[in-house]
């Protein structure tokens, strides 16, 4: 089976930097993926890593350790607009995308 | 383009009823596939339609049913309502079969309530 860890809830301040891990357990992999969903919003794609290292896109980063089933989602300089959900997913090829269940980030003045 | 279009956006039924959602993907895209939000569950896989053909099901019961048209738009049924069934139904879009990256088209999704 397949399965995905991450934190229920990250709160941070406007301006700093937050980071959400994923680690995940899976028979297959091809590569880790990460959504942002605000309330009331469908998922958006923001990035997949199918290979060890450092994304960069624009604020957010995205990392994957494929020896220790880990990611993360860095966001710099955090603006109010950021509040939303974000959710990692696994990709193992054969088999649909698999979600996490999600981390609630609520960014504070 | 326009993006995936998910109708209707909010319904309510009661116990016992059925209900039909309905999904137009993106344009030239011919992987669809469903998911159900509820808070705290993130999204459970419900079905993936590529070329009319069920490629994968979820772990749901049978009252779960969907299909895939020609023209790559789906339909996904729920039957014998429940309460539990209430959550948020999303579909998303690919562009082909093949699942190299990690990027689904969603639509903003069907909020069904049972009562």
């Amino acid at each position: 089976g397949q399965s995905l860890e991450q934190p229920s809830e990250v709160t941070a301040v406007e301006g700093a930097v937050v980071q959400i891990n994923c680690t995940y357990q899976t028979s297959g992999f091809y590569g880790l993926s990460w959504y942002q969903q605000h309330d009331g919003g469908a998922p958006t794609f923001l990035s997949y890593n199918a290979l060890d290292g450092l994304e960069e896109t624009g604020r957010f980063s995205s990392f994957l350790s494929r020896s220790d089933s880990y990611g993360y989602l860095l966001l710099q300089e955090l603006q109010m607009k950021d509040s939303a959900s974000y959710f990692c997913a696994v990709n193992s090829g054969n088999t649909p995308l698999v979600f996490g269940k999600g981390t609630r980030l609520s960014v504070i003045a | 383009k326009a993006g995936v279009t998910q109708t209707p956006r909010y319904l309510i039924k009661t116990r016992g009823q059925q209900v039909t959602l309905s999904c137009s993907p993106i344009s030239g895209h011919r992987s669809v596939s469903w998911y159900q939000q509820t808070p705290g569950q993130g999204l459970q896989f419900l079905f993936e339609y590529f070329s009319e053909t069920q490629r994968n099901k979820g772990n749901f019961p049978g009252r779960f049913s969907g299909r895939q048209f020609s023209n790559s738009r789906s339909e996904m049924n729920v039957s014998t309502l429940e309460l539990g069934d209430s959550a948020l139904y999303l579909c998303a879009s690919r562009p082909t079969g093949t699942r190299s990256g990690g990027e689904l088209f969603f639509g903003e999704g069907s909020r069904l309530t049972v009562l």
